[in-house]
């Protein structure tokens, strides 16, 4: 069975500090690709990063990067220098492609998320 | 360019009402996706759209939950003789293909009163 796993429901953190967020997935599948998604307050999921299974270097958006560690099945989201903009919930996703039915399918199985706050 | 959009933004109906919600997504994006957030739940995924057919709706609840998707372009999810267990915020969400990463659109409220 796919699954995520975001053990940590809330987390702090001060202004101009770096935060990681944790991430864990199982999967048998040997291709899967793992996301993270920003959700604040208004609601509207925004895509993050992105990391293949078949990436050999970590993926690094702007103040975001991922910290995949392919053997223990992590992919944590770390992000540097936290702007107040930051605080919102904080998903990790995985896709795994599988035919089903008449056809491929690639969709998300999310974690339950994280709620990040950062104070000033 | 335009992301992805749905309407209503909000719907407050009664038990037992009928209900559609409505998805235009980006334009050239073959694939699309509609999921469920509930505080319950979390995210689930409802159906896939990749063009017009649906490859995987194994994530419809009920019968009482159809979507379509016409000219690969706009998705409609209706959901018949809504229940209370149906509140929740519906999520589309579009990708260029089944391999690139997913964009979402603001949601659609629903509450069923």
């Amino acid at each position: 069975a796919q699954k995520i796993t975001q053990t940590q429901p809330g987390m702090f953190v001060q202004e101009k500090e770096a935060v990681t967020l944790d991430c864990t997935y199982d999967t048998s599948d040997p291709s899967y690709g793992l996301f993270w998604y920003k959700q604040p307050s208004s609601g509207e999921m925004i895509f993050l990063i992105y990391q293949g299974s078949y990436d050999q270097q970590n993926a690094t958006e702007g103040r975001y990067s991922l910290n995949f560690q392919k053997a223990r099945k992590s992919a944590n989201l770390v992000i540097s220098a936290s702007q107040l903009g930051d605080s919102a919930m904080y998903f990790c996703a995985m896709r795994v492609v599988y035919y089903h039915g008449s056809g491929n399918t690639g969709k998300l199985i999310f974690g339950q998320g994280t709620t990040l706050q950062v104070k000033p | 360019g335009a992301g992805v959009s749905q309407s209503p933004s909000n719907k407050v109906t009664e038990k037992g009402k009928d209900v559609e919600l409505r998805c235009d997504p980006i334009s050239g994006h073959t694939a699309l996706y509609w999921y469920r957030q509930s505080l319950g739940q979390g995210l689930e995924f409802l159906i896939y759209f990749q063009g017009n057919s649906a490859p995987d709706k194994s994530g419809l609840p009920s019968d009482r939950f159809s979507a379509e998707r016409t000219g690969g372009s706009v998705s409609t999810l209706t959901i018949q003789r809504t229940q209370q267990e149906d509140s929740a915020v519906y999520l589309c969400a579009s990708s260029l293909s089944l391999n690139n990463e997913q964009f979402f659109g603001p949601g659609t409220r629903l509450t069923v009163l």
